[in-house]
C-alpha cells in the first residue's frame, strides 16, 4: 500500500517548456487535489476532482490543466511553463464519505528558469 | 485575500511545556477545520480535526479548540516533545470538497 505517490520528485524546466506531473493513489479515494506551496503562502488549491472524469478549478488554476481519466490517477499539466510556476507541488486524496482528512504525496519540486 | 491566516510564522517552546498554535479564518461557511504537520521534504500529514458544531476535540497530547464567534481556532500540544518540531498548517473545508490552508507556523521544541 503505497498511499499517494508523485512523479517526478524534481524537475527543472526552461520558460515555455511543457510537462505533466503524475499523481497516483491506491486507496480508492474519490477526491483528488493539486496544491502548490510557496514561501509565506501556505498551500493553495490549483485544481481538484470529485470523481473519475470530473475536474474543477481551485484558487489558482491559471496556467495549469488537469485530467482524471482513471480514478487512481490525477495529472497536472503545464502547457507553457513560466518562472512564476516555480514551486513545490503536492497532490492529495481523500474519501467521499469523510471529505476531511487528506492524504498527501511527498511533493514535486519544480524550477522554471 | 487569504481566508485562513496563521499570523505567527514561528514558535519556540521548551520540551515539556505547552505549545499553542493559532489560526484565524474569515468565511463563516467553513464547516470543518483540520491541522496538518509537515516535516521538510515530505508531504503534510493529518493531525487532528474539528467540526464547526463542536468547540473542542482532543486526541492524546493534541487538542483543538474552536471559537466560532471569534472565527478562531487553536492547537494545543501538551507536553511538547522535540519530535513535534515541524511546520503546522491549519485548513478549513468549504462546500464539502474544497480546502483552504493557512501559511503555516514553524514550531521548534527545544530539548
Amino acid at each position: 500500500n503505497a498511499g499517494v505517490t508523485q512523479t517526478p520528485k524534481f524537475r527543472v524546466l526552461k520558460t515555455g517548456q511543457s510537462m505533466t506531473l503524475l499523481c497516483a493513489q491506491d486507496m480508492n479515494h474519490e477526491y483528488m487535489y493539486w496544491y502548490r506551496q510557496d514561501p509565506g503562502m501556505g498551500l493553495r488549491l490549483i485544481h481538484y476532482s470529485v470523481g473519475e472524469g470530473t475536474t474543477a478549478k481551485g484558487e489558482v488554476p491559471d496556467g495549469y490543466n488537469v485530467s482524471r481519466l482513471k480514478k487512481q490517477n490525477f495529472l497536472l499539466g503545464l502547457e507553457s511553463a513560466a518562472p512564476s510556476q516555480t514551486s513545490v507541488y503536492f497532490c492529495a486524496s481523500t474519501f467521499l464519505a469523510s471529505g476531511n482528512e487528506q492524504f498527501f504525496g511527498p511533493g514535486t519540486r519544480l524550477t522554471v528558469l | 485575500d487569504q481566508q485562513v491566516k496563521q499570523n505567527s510564522p514561528s514558535l519556540s517552546v521548551q520540551e515539556g511545556r505547552i505549545s499553542i498554535l493559532n489560526c484565524d479564518y474569515t468565511n463563516s461557511m467553513f464547516d470543518y477545520f483540520l491541522w496538518y504537520k509537515k516535516y521538510p521534504a515530505e508531504g503534510p500529514t493529518f493531525l487532528i480535526s474539528i467540526s464547526s458544531i463542536k468547540d473542542k476535540n482532543e486526541d492524546g497530547r493534541f487538542t483543538v479548540f474552536l471559537n466560532k464567534s471569534a472565527k478562531h481556532l487553536s492547537l494545543h500540544i501538551v507536553p511538547s516533545q522535540p519530535g513535534d518540531s515541524a511546520v503546522y498548517f491549519c485548513a478549513a473545508r468549504y462546500n464539502f470538497n474544497k480546502f483552504y490552508f493557512g501559511s503555516g507556523t514553524k514550531l521548534n521544541v527545544k530539548p
